[in-house]
């Protein structure tokens, strides 16, 4: 399950499971999106990318889903495993800008086994 | 692929004293940078951006003279820490564009503690 609070939210899974990360995005003038992995004590790594526009996008084990309307981004991951787990980011880049990327909060993926 | 080297990875420093963390482009040029903070649990949040030959832009309360970003050249941005104090303690990353409009590649990062 998925809790939110005062710490970095945590979604849960069983090992095998599909994950799904979500993400609301603030600025409606962002041309691009990113999602990141980051793993303690690391730098971000690139997970996969999607402009603005187009609404889906995917990659070898996950896809990402944006839907503009609502400002909201999604990260899918097929057949979750334990090296998934990992903090999440979704980062947004806004038109106009000098090209810097916003990140959001991020959400911890914890993989049971 | 794109490679960004950032060093010191950890570093200890006294409270007063000043410390640089370098960024470098290994195989590209950047004519733009950027620096992060994070702390535990939390977000990165852009402290700056820096562009090769001029000054850095630096984002809403984030001190330019306490925090000294330099971008001389195409492959070299630096970020100094200036009379570093134990708030100052957090996790700085670098950011390079790669060139192409939909490249980023970011730094390992650098374990600051102030003691």
């Amino acid at each position: 399950g998925e809790s939110v609070g005062l710490h970095l939210p945590t979604l849960s899974v069983q090992e095998g499971d599909n994950s799904i990360i979500n993400c609301a995005y603030s600025n409606s003038a962002s041309d691009y999106f990113i999602w990141y992995k980051q793993e303690s004590g690391k730098g971000p790594q690139f997970i996969i990318d999607i402009r603005s526009n187009m609404d889906k996008r995917q990659g070898q084990r996950v896809t990402v889903l944006l839907n503009k309307t609502v400002k909201h981004l999604s990260l899918q991951i097929a057949a979750t495993q334990p090296g998934d787990s990992a903090v999440y980011f979704c980062a947004e880049r806004r038109r106009g800008s000098q090209g810097n990327l916003i990140f959001g909060k991020g959400t911890k993926l914890s993989v049971k086994p | 692929g794109a490679v960004v080297s950032q060093h010191p990875s950890r570093v200890i420093c006294k409270s007063g004293t000043s410390v640089k963390i370098e960024c470098r482009s290994l195989d590209f040029q950047a004519t733009t940078m950027f620096w992060y903070r994070q702390f535990p649990k939390k977000s990165l949040m852009l402290m700056a951006t820096s562009n090769e030959g001029s000054k850095a832009t630096y984002e809403q309360g984030v001190e330019k003279d306490k925090f000294l970003i330099n971008h001389a050249s195409l492959t070299l941005s630096t970020l100094t820490v200036t009379s570093a104090h134990p708030e100052d303690s957090s996790f700085y990353i670098c950011s390079a564009r790669t060139g192409t409009d939909y490249g980023y590649t970011f730094g390992s990062g650098t374990r600051l503690t102030v003691v």
